[in-house]
This record gives C-alpha cells, structure tokens and sequence, in this order.
C-alpha cells in the first residue's frame, strides 16, 4: 500500500543547512510535496516536483529526488529560527484523489 | 493565491453536544474538500473527501453518523461532531482542491479548528 515515511525529529544551529528526508512507496506517485505547518496552524506548501524531475530550487530551499531509491530530501540552507516547524513530505498521483502524507519532521532550530 | 477559511478557529464544548466547523474557500471553486484529524505531535488523519453536490466518502474507521459533512456549495463544506466527547479532542484541518487548471493536485489548507470537549 502507500506510505511515506520521515524521520520525526532534527536539530540544526542557526545558520547551517537542514535536511529532511523522505521515502515513499508508492511507484506511480506523480507528484511529491513539502508543506510546512507552524505551531496551531495548517499545513502551507512550501515547494513540490514532478516525479520526472531530479531537483527543484527555490531560494533557499532545494529539493532531491531518487525516484530509484523512493527518497526525497527537503535541503534548507542557512536556517533560521523561522524555519522552527514541522516539514510534512506527501505524495500524490495524476487523477488521483488523495494526498498521502508523512507523520512529519520536526525541525528545531537553535540560535 | 488560494485562501481557505476555517471557523471557528477555536471551541470549547461540553460533552454530548454539536460543534459545527465550517470550511470554505475564498478565492476559487473547491470541488473537493479534505477533513483531516490532527492529535497531538501526529500526521495528519485523513477523515473523509466530499464533493460538492454527493455524500462524503469516509476513511475506515471513521464514523459516518458521528462526523457529519455537508458540502452544499462549491466554496463551503461544514463538519459537525454530533454528541461531542472528550476523546473527540483534537485539531481538525480541512483542506481544499479545484481540479480545474491546477497543475500538481495541489491542496489548499486552513488554519485548522481546535477542539476541546469537557
């Protein structure tokens, strides 16, 4: 069946780079996701990729994809408090009607 | 961008009764909206997909009677927790999606509805 699962916790100092990573396991995911959810809020898009793509940037944050491996990682360069949330990875597929979701990463960020 | 309004954002019940949350969205038509149940330091729990005009489709597990959704417009869907109790705690998120001229599947999320059954 499908699954995507993460790592539940990671700590970074301010000013390094962060990564998350995801494995998955489902072949005919189309489309990985990373959204970002705050404390007491919802879940806000940060980025995704098409599952033909191998990277995708977007300023600070870059995106790999093993398609192979099923691994996706979510890279945060030079991280700052802000960046303190939980990091959800989700897939879904072209036509399909759910999103599947990771229990989440929770990134803490120590100044 | 796309906005999804949830209310209210925060309840407070006794046990046994209904709280109603209502979900919509602002900016564009939803022709599917997304309940979710959030517990504490978890993932998400995906509840139900209802679309608008037909009955919601419901997650194994989840109690049809107990959780009421009503999607009666392409821009609102309301969830009712009948008969409230204190396991019925938690966060619920409704998210959004218009399949038209969306180009990854993507779903707008609200700020979620914390409630709390005494």
């Amino acid at each position: 069946g499908e699954d995507v699962e993460q790592s539940l916790f990671l700590s970074v100092r301010e000013g390094d780079s962060s990564v998350i990573n995801c494995t998955y396991t489902d072949s005919s995911s189309t489309y990985l996701y990373w959204y970002k959810q705050e404390p007491g809020a919802g879940l806000q898009l940060l980025t995704y990729i098409f599952s033909n793509m191998d990277m995708k940037q977007d300023q600070r944050l870059t995106v790999l994809l093993n398609k192979k491996d099923k691994h996706l990682s979510l890279r945060i360069a030079d991280t700052q408090t802000g960046d303190s949330a939980i990091y959800f990875c989700a897939e879904s597929y072209t036509g399909g009607f759910k999103t599947i979701f990771g229990a989440g990463t929770r990134l803490f960020v120590k100044a | 961008g796309a906005v999804v309004s949830q209310h209210p954002s925060r309840v407070i019940c006794k046990s046994g009764t209904s709280v109603k949350i209502e979900c919509r969205s602002l900016d564009f038509q939803a022709t599917t909206m997304f309940w979710y149940r959030q517990f504490p330091k978890q993932s998400l729990m995906l509840m139900a997909t209802s679309n608008e005009g037909s009955k919601a489709t419901y997650e194994q597990g989840v109690e049809k009677d107990k959780f009421l959704i009503n999607h009666a417009s392409l821009t609102l869907s309301t969830l009712t927790v009948t008969s409230a109790h204190p396991e019925d705690s938690s966060f619920y998120i409704c998210s959004a999606r218009d399949l038209k001229g969306l180009e990854n599947n993507e779903q707008f999320f609200g700020p979620g509805t914390r409630l709390t059954v005494l």
